[in-house]
This record gives structure tokens, C-alpha cells and sequence, in this order.
């Protein structure tokens, strides 16, 4: 499987914008990027995906480079519940049902300063 | 909720002894997917049903691992001759079993092998 590439740990200030950078210099064609969080004590939860094109949603943005070796989670107005560790995964879909294993690395933990 | 739920909450046994893990997917869905997490380290794939059979079991670490799910809904994991590496959060997820679908997290179940 591909691999991703983030950093272990950042911090933002609370109402402020964040941008979560995530490297994947060996995506394949038919890999969505996909991100997941997760926060204190709970399971992972989704955030959003992408193939090529940016997508917008009502908890954050996804922005794609153009060779699709890197992209930025962006979120627009951090709040304290953001803080959380933040994953970068990539999804092949080879077909059939589609549903293949998430495959997560160690993501990025976000703390928020009031 | 309607969420995944996942029982016990938190299970702490002697080392040697047999465990079992049940996790009641959301309604409807027929992709089910166990995961393990130690601490400061990103969910490890165990084990992913699309319906009553196990699609992809590469996940699981040994033969003291095994997973049903006999009708296609509830979902437990079992680990026998428990030891203390063994302690973790198990994390359950489902999703409609469809390309692209959002895969949902419970909140885990702690496991600790003293």
C-alpha cells in the first residue's frame, strides 16, 4: 500500500485557520485520500475525501496538489474540539465492493492554544 | 445512538485466560472491520467481513485471534491464552460495504492482560 507522510505533532491557535499537511509522493491512480480523526478516547471519525479535485464540507477542506503527491487538510476556524490526532490515508478502490482495509499510520496530533 | 457499539467498555484479565470482544454494527451494514490500537500508535487492521465471511483476515497476529460473524450483523473477536502484549483498545467499524462508503468507528474496548 502507499504510504503517507505527516508531521507527528502541531499546534494553532483557537479561532484561527490550520493547515495539516500530508505527503504521498507513491499515490496511485485509483487511490482516494481520505482523512480521518481521532479524538481523546474515542474511535476514529471521519472528516473527508478526495480524488483529484478539492472538495469542501461542513468540517473542513481538502486541498490537492495537482500531481496528487501531497495535499492539506484545512480547517477553517480551529476550536478547542479540534484538537485531536489527525490521519492521512490513502484508499485504493480496485473495484467490486471497494472496501478496502484503512491502513493508518502514527498522524498528526493537533493541540489547540486558547 | 444508531452508532457501532462495542462491549465490554474496558476488560481486564489474567494473562492465560480467554477473551471475548462483541461488536454490534450499525443497521444495515454488511462491512465490518476489527482493529487494535496500543498507545501513541495509529489502529492496526485486524480482520474486515463483508457480510458472514472474513474478506481479508491478513491483520491477525497469530492463531490465538479469531473473529466471527455468524449472521452478518453482530461481530465478536476472540482471543485465546490472553498475554500482556495483547493489551490494547480494540476498535470495531462497519460501513454500507459500497465503494467509497464512510467507514464508522465505535469507541473501542480496553483491554488490559495483567
Amino acid at each position: 500500500d502507499a504510504k503517507t507522510t505527516q508531521p507527528n505533532s502541531m499546534e494553532s491557535n483557537e479561532e484561527e485557520p490550520v493547515h495539516l499537511p500530508c505527503n504521498h509522493s507513491t499515490i496511485s491512480g485509483t487511490d482516494y485520500i481520505h482523512w480521518y480523526r481521532q479524538l481523546p478516547s474515542q474511535g476514529p471519525e471521519y472528516v473527508i475525501h478526495g480524488l483529484t479535485s478539492n472538495v469542501n464540507n461542513r468540517m473542513a477542506s481538502l486541498a490537492i496538489a495537482e500531481d496528487r503527491k501531497s495535499s492539506t487538510l484545512i480547517l477553517h476556524r480551529a476550536t478547542l474540539r479540534d484538537a485531536a490526532v489527525y490521519y492521512c490515508i490513502l484508499r485504493p478502490v480496485r473495484g467490486g465492493f471497494g472496501n478496502e482495509k484503512l491502513t493508518f499510520g502514527t498522524g498528526t496530533r493537533l493541540t489547540i492554544i486558547p | 445512538g444508531a452508532g457501532v457499539s462495542q462491549t465490554p467498555s474496558n476488560k481486564v484479565t489474567e494473562k492465560g485466560k480467554y477473551v471475548e470482544l462483541r461488536c454490534d454494527p450499525i443497521s444495515g451494514h454488511t462491512a465490518l472491520y476489527w482493529y487494535r490500537q496500543s498507545l501513541g500508535q495509529g489502529p492496526e487492521f485486524l480482520i474486515y467481513f463483508q457480510g458472514t465471511g472474513a474478506a481479508d483476515d491478513s491483520g491477525l497476529p497469530n492463531d490465538r485471534f479469531f473473529a466471527v460473524r455468524p449472521e452478518g450483523s453482530v461481530s465478536t473477536l476472540k482471543i485465546q491464552r490472553t498475554e500482556r502484549g495483547d493489551s490494547a483498545v480494540y476498535l470495531c467499524a462497519s460501513s454500507l460495504g459500497r465503494t467509497g462508503n464512510t467507514i464508522y468507528f465505535g469507541e473501542g474496548s480496553w483491554l488490559t492482560v495483567v
